[in-house]
């Protein structure tokens, strides 16, 4: 079965140091999303691709980055892991095209802890 | 700018009743609205999208309806569960299918026995 995994599961780092979240999904879909989660926030989207090489920013992008080398993955690099860095993190994918629910399918999570 | 409101308190539902949810959205006329449901450290799961041209659409328990004059969606669960105890999302969407989605915050849904 199709699915999409996130690894790890479970993050603790520290202040200044660089993380690299992976994403990885078998639905063949074009699009692909991070988004990150906080109380009282809902789920605020960090970046986003809609294909091989695309990157766009979200709303809350600033300290992330993101690249897309191939269908299957879009790894999250936090570059200096800040507290304010502290979330569960979402990653999710979905068709592409008009015809299309864009129903968006939803990764495990990731709790990242920065100290 | 954009902005989607859920009831940011939990709602507390006895067995059986009809569970309600709201969903008010600002500042945008989305194409397409759709529910989530996200149980305690899992990511959310889609239920049901519905269209700005239908007033209403069912899933088994499930209905959801869509007010584009009030800017409002309410979800529906008949017969309510303890097992339909999670937190529902909503979220919108503009008309391009390159229209990126944007989330409430979610309302907490308990249902006693």
């Amino acid at each position: 079965d199709a699915e999409i995994t996130q690894s790890p599961r479970h993050k603790i780092t520290e202040t200044g140091r660089q993380v690299t979240l992976a994403c990885h999904q078998t639905w063949n879909h074009n699009n692909m999303f991070w988004y990150r989660q906080d109380l009282g926030h809902g789920l605020r989207l960090i970046h986003y691709s809609y294909g091989v090489q695309d990157t766009n920013k979200g709303e809350v992008s600033d300290g992330y980055s993101v690249s897309r080398s191939n269908t299957e993955d879009l790894p999250l690099t936090l570059e200096s892991a800040a507290s304010s860095q502290t979330s569960v993190y979402f990653c999710a994918s979905s068709e592409s095209g008009t015809s299309s629910y864009n129903e968006q399918f939803f990764g495990p999570g990731t709790r990242l802890t920065v100290l | 700018s954009q902005k989607i409101e859920q009831n940011s308190e939990a709602l507390n539902i006895q067995e059986g009743k009809t569970a309600t949810l709201t969903c008010n959205y600002t500042n945008y006329s989305p194409a397409y609205l759709q529910w989530y449901r996200q149980d305690p450290g899992r990511g959310p799961v889609f239920l049901l999208l519905i269209r700005e041209n239908e007033k209403e659409k069912r899933k088994e328990r499930l209905k959801v309806t869509f007010d584009t004059t009030l800017k409002q969606s309410l979800f529906h669960i008949t017969a309510s569960q303890p097992a339909d105890s999670a937190t529902y999302l909503c979220a919108l969407r503009g008309y391009s299918s390159a229209s990126k989605i944007i989330f409430g915050s979610g309302t907490r849904l308990s249902i006693r026995p």
